[in-house]
């Protein structure tokens, strides 16, 4: 069966400080890979996607990258973390893109101070 | 306007009562999503449908695509519902990404 990891589970990082946060899927191939987050009291954003190794779309401008080193791994990274950034961070998979159902990883709760 | 708009924001109900939670969005889709999120923040996907209706155990949802709207039902509601409920869209113009609602919180009192 399919399982998606994510670590570590809660984060806190001062200001301008850098970040990396990792998801690993096991038990599938050539996932779509997704990473989201949810700002305190706001719905979900998507952040990036990819749909292959080296491959990622970014959704919303901001300090923060993603990286696909292999297969079914999928990284998170800032160099500089900005308060804004807190919230909690989801990893989550698809086999066939976003019209097929997502599988979510259990979360990063970061609160940048 | 949001292209995802949820009815109620917040819902409290007595256990056992029937819940519906609604969903309106204003593209067309080729799916929707319908998705539960715990006090811990984790994410389970309870449903994805692009027509008709679908059930699994207690909850059953429903998708009209010539109104774009959905609804979600919870029979014999249990303090084990009370979560965060997600709708979510696939929008129909090809890239991957679903566009969310902001959740409807249920709270279920025993």
């Amino acid at each position: 069966s399919q399982t998606i990891h994510q670590w570590p589970a809660t984060l806190v990082q001062p200001v301008g400080s850098p970040l990396s946060l990792e998801c690993t899927v096991e038990g599938t191939s050539n996932p779509n890979l997704y990473w989201y987050r949810q700002a305190a009291g706001r719905g979900l954003q998507l952040l990036f996607y990819s749909v292959g190794i080296g491959q990622i779309s970014s959704e919303v401008p901001q300090n923060l990258s993603a990286s696909r080193p292999q297969d079914r791994q999928f990284i998170l990274s800032s160099k500089k973390l900005l308060l804004s950034d807190s919230g909690f961070y989801l990893c989550a998979w698809s086999l066939l893109g976003a019209g097929d159902t997502q599988y979510f990883g259990p979360g990063t709760r970061l609160t940048v101070l | 306007k949001n292209e995802v708009e949820q009815s109620p924001q917040n819902l409290t109900a007595q256990e056992g009562e029937f819940i519906t939670i609604n969903c309106s969005y204003s593209v067309g889709i080729s799916a929707l999503h319908w998705l539960q999120q715990h006090p811990g923040g984790g994410i389970v996907s309870l449903f994805m449908l692009s027509s008709g209706k679908k059930k699994h155990g207690r909850l059953i949802a429903t998708i009209n695509i010539q109104e774009k709207h959905s609804s979600l039902h919870i029979t014999a509601s249990h303090p084990r519902d009370s979560a965060v409920y997600i709708c979510a869209v696939t929008p129909n113009f090809g890239n991957e990404k679903l566009t969310f609602g902001t959740g409807t919180r249920l709270t279920i009192i025993p």
